[in-house]
């Protein structure tokens, strides 16, 4: 089942701005991950949380989680057209680590 | 390092045949995989999980007569449509795990499959 919701649904931004996209979920989790997928891509792995840490930063992109809140967001600063894409969270839960559920996804475009 | 490959990228096939996916991992070895399928402008499904040398477990709905999955190495894991119909059309995903890398579950994906049934 999908346990990740994510919003907004789509974001449009010019090129320059930031981007953030929001992620919550249901139940206890181990880490979160964030992909990004380009149409009609197979998945291209971003950024991994693991559930004792609050926030992490890979170049322009910072990922927050809060697990009290049960949520997550991924920032991208300064946005290029490069950047079009659709982004998921995925979590992998407690007791079942081996396995990812993955978010409902934000498409994002970046325009010039 | 840590690359997926899935063949073939693409297949169109008549309804009432079967059609064989592969995933392999390049420069590692998988001791786990995953299957995924994806609807246009939606998530991912998880399908099934295989691991080398035992039998595949199927999520709920998922019918194992339906899909085939044959994890029959390390760096190999086949999924099998069998008797393809057009409600299977989709993208399928596959990812592998490295069962050398530490307890925290990242995947790495191969570039999907494309299947269209006429």
């Amino acid at each position: 089942s999908q346990q990740g919701e994510e919003d907004p649904q789509a974001l449009s931004i010019q090129e320059g701005e930031n981007a953030t996209m929001n992620c919550s979920y249901k139940t206890s989790i181990n880490n979160l991950q964030w992909y990004r997928q380009n149409s009609g891509r197979g998945l291209v792995h971003l950024i991994l949380i693991r559930s004792n840490e609050r926030e992490k930063h890979s170049g322009r992109l910072r990922v927050t989680l809060d697990t009290s809140k049960k949520s997550s967001s991924l920032l991208i600063t300064a946005s290029r057209a490069a950047d079009t894409a659709s982004y998921f969270c995925a979590t992998g839960s407690t007791g079942t680590a081996s396995k990812l559920t993955f978010g409902t996804g934000t498409r994002l475009q970046v325009t010039l | 390092g840590a690359v997926v490959s899935q063949h073939p990228s693409r297949v169109i096939c008549k309804s009432g045949t079967s059609v064989k996916i592969e995933c392999r991992s390049l420069d590692f070895q998988a001791t786990t995989m995953f299957w995924y399928r994806q609807f246009p402008k939606k998530s991912l499904m998880l399908m099934a999980t295989s691991n080398e040398g035992s039998k595949a477990t199927y999520e709920q709905g998922v019918e194992k007569d339906k899909f085939l999955i044959n994890h029959a190495s390390l760096t190999l894991s086949t999924l099998t449509v069998t008797s393809a119909h057009p409600e299977d059309s989709s993208f399928y995903i596959c990812s592998a795990r490295d069962g050398s890398r530490d307890y925290y579950n990242e995947q790495f994906f191969g570039p999907g499959t494309r299947l269209t049934v006429l």
